[in-house]
């Protein structure tokens, strides 16, 4: 079974400064889909940034950028120029077909 | 921009009785999901829903769960006889494809409430 493990139950950064949050899965598949999904207090599931695992070129989206590495497993959410608006849980979930399966959550705090 | 929406956006109901969680998928969306996230936790999946069928369901989704398209816009969770610990935040997601490629995103409503007393 497919398992996904993020390690830091909070993170903090400062303003404008650049945050790393891990991932780590575990699957027997080689066709499989990465997401990040941000989760602010109105507990609405929002999509940060997505992954094939074909593809070798780590996604990037304005300030957020991933770092794929397929054999390692592991998926890493880089976000650069920290605002306020990012404080929030960040889940990582994996998907081959149909459901996703979330990691336990990373609580990110942004100070000013 | 089309969005998924889910009523009630809180649900207190005493335990024992029966709840029904209502989603309105995107328009063109075919594949429909149910997680929920106990406080504090992690998003689990229960069940995903394609053509009027159950296409997968998880461990969590046992016969007091049920789900249903009763017609063509909404999607629906019925639990049966709520427990306590039936306490948690439900969403709905819908995708246009069952995920064959990552731009078959799936999108989530804003969560239902659900609290049982």
């Amino acid at each position: 079974a497919q398992t996904v493990t993020q390690s830091q139950p909070e993170m903090s950064v400062q303003e404008a400064e650049t945050v790393t949050l891990s991932c780590t899965y575990d699957t027997s598949e080689s066709d499989y889909y990465l997401f990040w999904y941000k989760q602010p207090p109105s507990r609405q599931m929002i999509l940060v940034i997505r992954q094939e695992a074909y593809k070798q070129q780590n996604a990037t989206e304005n300030r957020f950028s991933v770092n794929f590495q397929k054999a390692a497993k592991s998926f890493s959410l880089k976000i650069s120029d920290s605002q306020l608006g990012d404080a929030a849980m960040y889940f990582c979930a994996y998907r081959s077909v149909g459901k996703l399966i979330f990691g336990q959550g990373t609580e990110l705090s942004v100070k000013p | 921009e089309p969005e998924v929406t889910q009523t009630p956006s809180h649900q207190v109901t005493q335990m024992g009785q029966e709840v029904i969680l209502r989603c309105v998928p995107i328009s063109n969306h075919l594949y429909f999901y149910w997680y929920r996230q106990i406080l504090g936790q992690k998003v689990e999946f229960l069940v995903s829903f394609y053509n009027n069928e159950i296409s997968e369901k998880s461990e969590i989704f046992d016969d007091q769960f049920s789900v249903e398209r009763p017609d063509g816009s909404n999607f629906t969770l019925k639990i049966r006889s709520t427990k306590l610990e039936d306490s948690a935040m439900y969403f709905c997601a819908s995708s246009k494809n069952p995920g064959t490629s990552a731009t078959d995103t799936q999108y989530f409503g804003p969560g239902t409430r659900l609290t049982v007393l």
